[in-house]
C-alpha cells in the first residue's frame, strides 16, 4: 500500500502565528483528505483537496483559517492560520490508495501556547 | 450528513478475554473500514470491508451493508491490542469518508 509522509511530526507553537503541515504520497492519487483530531476526540474532516482547484471545506472550517494547496498529485500543504490554543490538535493527511483504502500520514501534532 | 455510531464507547479486558465492537451507520454506504489508533496516535488499517466477512489473525470482521452495521471481532485479547477503534465510513454516491466516535479499549494484564 502506499506510504503517506508528513511533516513536522510535532510542534509547538505561539498564539497567533501560522503553521504549514506537509503530506507527500509516494504514488499520484486524485484527492487528498485533511482531518483534524482534538484531544480526546474522533476524527474530524476539514476539506478535500485536488489538484488544480480550490479545496472543499467541509463545515465550520473555512479557507482563510486553514488554507490548502494541491500543486500535485502527490503533495499537499495545510496551513493553519493567525493559532489560538483551541487549535491544539493532531492535524492528518489521508489519500485513497490502492483498492479504494484510506490510508494516513503519522500526523501532526501540534500545541498551541 | 450520515450518522456512524459506535459502542460500546470504553471496554475494559482481561487479556485473553474476547470482544466484539459494534458500528451502526444511518445511510447506504460505498465503503466501510476499521482502524486501530495505537498509544502513539497511529492511524492502522484493519480492514476495508463494506460487505461481507474477512479475518486476519485474532481479528475478524463482518459488514451487513443491508442492516448498515458492522460488526469487529477481537479474539484472545493482548495488552497490545489497546487504544482506539474506530469506524469509518464512505457515503454512497460521494468520496468523503465519516469517522464514527470510536471505542476506547483497554487491555489488561
Amino acid at each position: 500500500s502506499a506510504v503517506i509522509s508528513q511533516k513536522p511530526s510535532r510542534d509547538i507553537c505561539q498564539r497567533g502565528t501560522s503553521l504549514t503541515i506537509q503530506c507527500q504520497v509516494d504514488s499520484q492519487v486524485t484527492m487528498m483528505f485533511w482531518y483534524r483530531q482534538q484531544p480526546g476526540q474522533s476524527l474530524t474532516l476539514i476539506a478535500t483537496a485536488n489538484q488544480g482547484s480550490e479545496a472543499t471545506y467541509e463545515s465550520g472550517f473555512v479557507i482563510d483559517k486553514f488554507p490548502i494547496s494541491r500543486p500535485n498529485l502527490t503533495f499537499s500543504t495545510l496551513t493553519v492560520s493567525n493559532m489560538s490554543p483551541e487549535d491544539s490538535s493532531i492535524y492528518l493527511c489521508s489519500a485513497r490508495t490502492g483498492a479504494n483504502v484510506l490510508t494516513f500520514g503519522a500526523g501532526s501534532r501540534l500545541t498551541v501556547l | 450528513g450520515i450518522q456512524v455510531e459506535q459502542s460500546p464507547p470504553d471496554l475494559i479486558l482481561q487479556e485473553g478475554a474476547n470482544s466484539t465492537l459494534r458500528c451502526n451507520f444511518s445511510d447506504s454506504v460505498n465503503n466501510l473500514q476499521w482502524f486501530h489508533q495505537n498509544p502513539w496516535g497511529q492511524l492502522i488499517n484493519l480492514f476495508y470491508i463494506p460487505s461481507g466477512t474477512k479475518q486476519n489473525g485474532r481479528l475478524s470482521a463482518t459488514t451487513v451493508a443491508t442492516e448498515r452495521y458492522s460488526l469487529l471481532y477481537i479474539s484472545s485479547s493482548q495488552t497490545t491490542d489497546s487504544g482506539v477503534y474506530f469506524c469509518a465510513v464512505g457515503v454512497s454516491g460521494g468520496f468523503k469518508t465519516i469517522f464514527g466516535a470510536g471505542t476506547r479499549l483497554f487491555v489488561k494484564a
